[in-house]
């Protein structure tokens, strides 16, 4: 399977400590994206890459929440300091955008790492 | 801020009947996409039908067809002859195709469809 990979699948950490996530992206896809989906939620989004570039951001990433794609390829996000409030089941996705704003660009996401913060 | 609401938190079809999921947004933009996802408790979203907010025309993916009015800023997804495996978590989201937007999908809270043998 080829598809967009997470890693860890799930997590549980104690408030205070630090986690990061990994995602791999589908190899030929240039842009990847993170979203936070809670209990009962639609997904919200966190930021985007185009390559190794972060283009955006969300207001909902705090300092505690980083993000790196070095090297255009896998990603990793982590949040220090963890709270309650950051459980949550974190997303990737990934896809191939050849411009902004492609009508024909299609997301493909990964199954989610969940996160449990006690 | 574009907004998507979903107003059906459970839905139930018998198989091999037609359901009908409804979703409303709001934005000021005139240029937009929409869209329906659907994640299956493997919790990996899947996209089921992609509408171009420029089109007239309603999309439709074999089973699968929207009906997109885009005065009343309503986008709902219709499923015919449904089947056991469509049963999952439904999602509309929008994105704008506006120069200078931002490149996110905002989600609504999502419908939960049941699918009765």
């Amino acid at each position: 399977d080829t598809g967009v990979s997470q890693d860890p699948r799930h997590k549980i950490t104690k408030r205070g400590q630090n986690v990061t996530f990994r995602c791999d992206p589908i190899s030929e896809h240039n842009r990847l994206y993170w979203y936070r989906q809670t209990l009962g939620q639609g997904p919200e989004f966190l930021t985007y890459f185009q390559n190794e570039a972060q283009l955006e951001k969300s207001r909902l990433l705090s300092d505690r929440f980083s993000a790196e794609r070095p090297k255009g390829s896998f990603s990793t996000l982590e949040i220090q300091r963890t709270e309650q409030g950051d459980s949550a089941m974190y997303l990737c996705a990934s896809s191939l955008a050849l411009l902004r704003r492609s009508p024909n660009e299609k997301l493909f996401f990964g199954s989610g790492t969940q996160l449990s913060v006690l | 801020a574009q907004t998507v609401t979903q107003s059906q938190p459970e839905m139930s079809v018998q198989e091999a009947e037609t359901v009908t999921l409804s979703c409303t947004y709001d934005t000021s933009e005139s240029d937009y996409y929409l869209f329906w996802y659907k994640q299956p408790p493997s919790r990996q979203m899947i996209l089921v039908i992609r509408q171009e907010a420029y089109k007239q025309q309603n999309a439709t993916e074999n089973r699968f067809s929207v009906n997109f009015q885009k005065a009343a800023k309503s986008f709902s997804l219709k499923i015919s002859d449904s089947q056991l495996g469509d049963a999952a978590m439904y999602f509309c989201a929008y994105r704008s195709a506006s120069q200078g937007g931002s490149e996110k999908l905002v989600f609504g809270k999502g419908t939960k469809l049941t699918v009765n043998p």
